[in-house]
């Protein structure tokens, strides 16, 4: 079935160390996204990519790096710089662009990371 | 962005209809409306989207207000399922990205 994956589901990371969120999809989907979501809150977008090898800062990117070498994979790093990096992450892909309109976004089941 | 204001909780019974109010004051001409719903410990789902005129689909029906400053999500039968934050949202023409609010928290009565 087509669809989004993210892993792993629950991640742990120890003070001053850097952990990557793998985002993968099979639908096709040019752009993709990375949401953070904190407890009782909506998302908060981070980066987005609307095409491989392009990729722009969101409204929470700092601390976050990502990469988009493949068409159907979107990593996220959290590094060490972002101080409070315990929430509920989301990865979605969409077939938005200028030329196809607004077309809905579809998520992954999350990676809820904490600290240890 | 554009904002719209939700009721933050709403209750309802199994096997009736659910009307989920959204207003939008500042929606422009090319906003469209997106709704989305979040079950927990899940990414959020798509419903339904719809520009000026009424929208069905097999999960829910989108009424738009005339002026458009006001939509509502019907769900026409719910059920224990339907439990969720459901997220409408203003999505401008051509933007790359949805801004989320806190939604409507749906709790359904067996």
């Amino acid at each position: 079935d087509g669809g989004i994956t993210q892993s792993p589901k629950y991640l742990f990371r120890k003070e001053g160390q850097n952990v990557t969120l793998s985002c993968e999809q099979n639908l096709n989907h040019d752009a993709m996204y990375w949401y953070r979501q904190d407890p009782g809150q909506g998302l908060r977008l981070i980066y987005y990519s609307q095409i491989v090898n392009d990729f722009q800062k969101g409204d929470i990117a700092e601390g976050y790096s990502v990469s988009r070498e493949k068409k159907e994979s979107f990593p996220l790093t959290v590094t060490s710089a972002q101080k409070n990096p315990t929430a509920f992450y989301l990865c979605a892909s969409s077939m938005r662009s200028p030329w196809t309109g607004n077309q809905p976004q579809h998520f992954g089941d999350g990676t809820r990371l904490s600290i240890l | 962005d554009a904002k719209t204001t939700q009721p933050n909780s709403m209750e309802s019974n199994e096997e009736e209809p659910v009307h989920l109010p959204c207003n939008h004051s500042t929606i422009s001409g090319t906003d469209y409306i997106h709704w989305y719903r979040q079950l927990p410990s899940q990414g959020p789902e798509y419903v339904i989207h719809g520009l000026t005129s009424n929208v069905n689909n097999r999960m829910a029906s989108l009424a738009i207000a005339e002026d458009r400053k006001s939509s509502t999500l019907i769900l026409h039968r719910a059920t224990l399922r339907d439990a969720a934050v459901y997220y409408c949202i203003l999505d401008p023409q051509g933007a790359q990205k949805l801004v989320f609010g806190q939604g409507t928290r749906l709790t359904i009565n067996p």
